[in-house]
């Protein structure tokens, strides 16, 4: 019954590494997002695609950048992980039509130390 | 630009006391707005949509425009209410791009 899988649940990386953050929808959406998650800062958009090859940046696309090859999956990529990077990562899906809303993973919760 | 406002970070409401979770909104023009909800250890979900004007597990949502309020309300509030809860505001011409509030956890006391 899972439809948009985050590849990790929880990941620990070293400051300066390159991370890969990995999501899969199955349900053929067109648009697809990247969130953070935060205590007291909510949810905060930091990329988004609404087709394969197609990307925009959100409110916080500082650090990082995204990829989509093929329509199901899309990549969120933090070049040089920093500390203040440490966070849940929200991934999200849903169709071009203005439906009911996301489709949501179960996150990623990243520490980068 | 856009934003969603909600004030409370923390509620805490005993069992069977009435509800309200307060989201207001800064837009201009003729928003989209939407309550998901969050249980612990469970993915991010959405509650409901003022589009669709219907209660879902005994909560409702009413739009007011000249107050550009969007509050989640439930009569008598149940154990499992407790949740964190996010408003989030989709404008016209912006994709499907949501903006969400800062959410507000909700704690039902017995």
């Amino acid at each position: 019954d899972v439809k948009v899988t985050q590849s990790s649940r929880y990941l620990v990386k070293r400051t300066g590494e390159k991370v890969f953050l990995e999501c899969v929808q199955d349900m053929d959406h067109e648009n697809m997002f990247w969130y953070r998650q935060d205590p007291g800062l909510g949810l905060r958009l930091i990329y988004f695609s609404y087709d394969v090859k197609m990307k925009e940046k959100g409110d916080i696309p500082e650090g990082y950048s995204v990829s989509r090859e093929k329509k199901e999956r899309f990549s969120l990529i933090l070049e040089s992980a920093s500390t203040n990077q440490t966070s849940m990562y929200l991934c999200a899906s849903s169709p071009s039509s203005r439906g009911p809303g996301y489709t949501f993973g179960s996150g990623t919760r990243l520490t980068v130390v | 630009a856009q934003r969603v406002t909600q004030p409370e970070k923390l509620l805490s409401v005993f069992k069977g006391a009435p509800v309200e979770l307060k989201c207001n909104y800064s837009y201009s023009g003729s928003p989209e707005l939407f309550w998901y909800v969050q249980y612990s250890r469970q993915r991010l979900q959405l509650l409901l949509r003022h589009i669709s004007r219907e209660s879902i597990k005994g909560f409702t949502a009413d739009l007011n425009k000249g107050e550009t309020s969007f509050h989640l309300k439930k009569p008598f509030a149940q154990e499992e209410d407790s949740a964190m809860y996010y408003c989030a505001l989709r404008v016209t011409g912006g994709g499907n791009k949501l903006t969400f509030g800062t959410g507000t956890q909700l704690k039902v006391e017995l």
